[in-house]
C-alpha cells in the first residue's frame, strides 16, 4: 500500500506560475504512471496530465507534469495562471489492484 | 462523444442497501475497465471499486470490500455498484469513470456523479 501526499493549498496571482507536489509514501514514484485531475467547484474531475507528463488534447500547454525520482514525487506546474484555473487538483497513481488518489490541493488565484 | 450517466442516488438507512448504475455510450464499452470513485462532502477523491473490461476481475478498496459488489453487462453498456450494509461514512457523491485500458490504469472520463446519503 502507498499514499500520495499533496499540500492542502497554494495561491498565486494571475499570470504567475504555481507548482503542486505529489509525494509518494512507500515505494518509487516511477513504479507506475502519475496522472493529474482538475475539479472545478460543482463539477466532476477532468484529466489534465496523464502518464507523468502527457497533456490530453484540449488542455492548454500552460499545464505540465514531471516526476523526480530522487524525491519520489510528481509535480504539476501551471504557468500563466488564469482565474479559470482556480480549482482542486488531485494526483493519482495505481498498482495492479487499485487506484490511489492524492490528498488534493486547492489552487486559489488571488 | 463519451458519456457516462449515473442513476440517481438516494437516501438509505445505516445497514441498508442501495444500487447505482452507470450507462455508457460513445466508446467500445467492452474494451475498457470501469471504476467507481466517491467524494464525501467537502473531502477528496476515494477510489471505491473497479472491474476489468471482460468483467472477469473485480477490485475493491479495503473500506468497502465485502459490502459492495461491482458488475457489468457488456451487452447493455452498463456497470452497476451494489452497496449493502451501508454506513454513515459511505455518504458521498459517487462517480462512474472509464479507465484508459482493459485493466486499471487511469481515469479518462467521468460521469456527473450521484449523491448517496446514509442516515437514520
Amino acid at each position: 500500500n502507498f499514499m500520495l501526499i499533496q499540500p492542502p493549498s497554494v495561491s498565486e496571482s494571475p499570470g504567475k506560475t504555481v507548482t503542486i507536489s505529489c509525494t509518494r509514501a512507500n515505494g518509487n514514484i516511477a513504479s507506475n504512471y502519475v496522472q493529474w485531475y482538475q475539479q472545478r467547484p460543482g463539477s466532476s474531475p477532468t484529466i489534465v496530465i496523464y502518464e507523468d507528463d502527457q497533456r490530453p488534447s484540449g488542455v492548454p500547454d500552460r499545464f505540465s507534469g514531471s516526476i523526480d525520482i530522487s524525491s519520489s514525487s510528481a509535480s504539476l506546474t501551471i504557468s500563466g495562471l488564469q482565474t479559470e484555473d482556480e480549482a482542486d487538483y488531485f494526483c493519482q497513481s495505481y498498482d495492479s489492484a487499485k487506484h490511489v488518489f492524492g490528498t488534493g490541493t486547492k489552487v486559489t488565484v488571488l | 462523444e463519451v458519456t457516462l450517466v449515473e442513476s440517481e442516488g438516494g437516501l438509505a438507512q445505516p445497514g441498508g442497501s442501495l444500487s447505482l448504475s452507470c450507462a455508457a455510450s460513445g466508446f467500445s464499452f467492452s474494451t475498457y475497465a470501469m471504476n467507481w470513485v466517491r467524494q464525501a462532502p467537502g473531502k477528496g477523491l476515494e477510489w471505491v471499486s473497479g472491474i476489468s473490461a471482460s468483467g472477469a476481475t473485480t477490485y475493491y478498496a479495503d473500506s468497502v470490500r465485502g459490502r459492495f459488489t461491482v458488475s457489468r453487462d457488456n451487452s447493455k453498456n452498463m456497470v452497476t455498484l451494489q452497496m449493502d450494509n451501508l454506513r454513515v461514512d459511505d455518504t458521498a457523491t459517487y462517480y462512474c469513470a472509464k479507465d484508459r485500458s482493459e485493466r486499471l490504469l487511469w481515469l479518462e472520463f467521468w460521469g456527473q456523479g450521484a449523491l448517496v446519503t446514509v442516515s437514520s
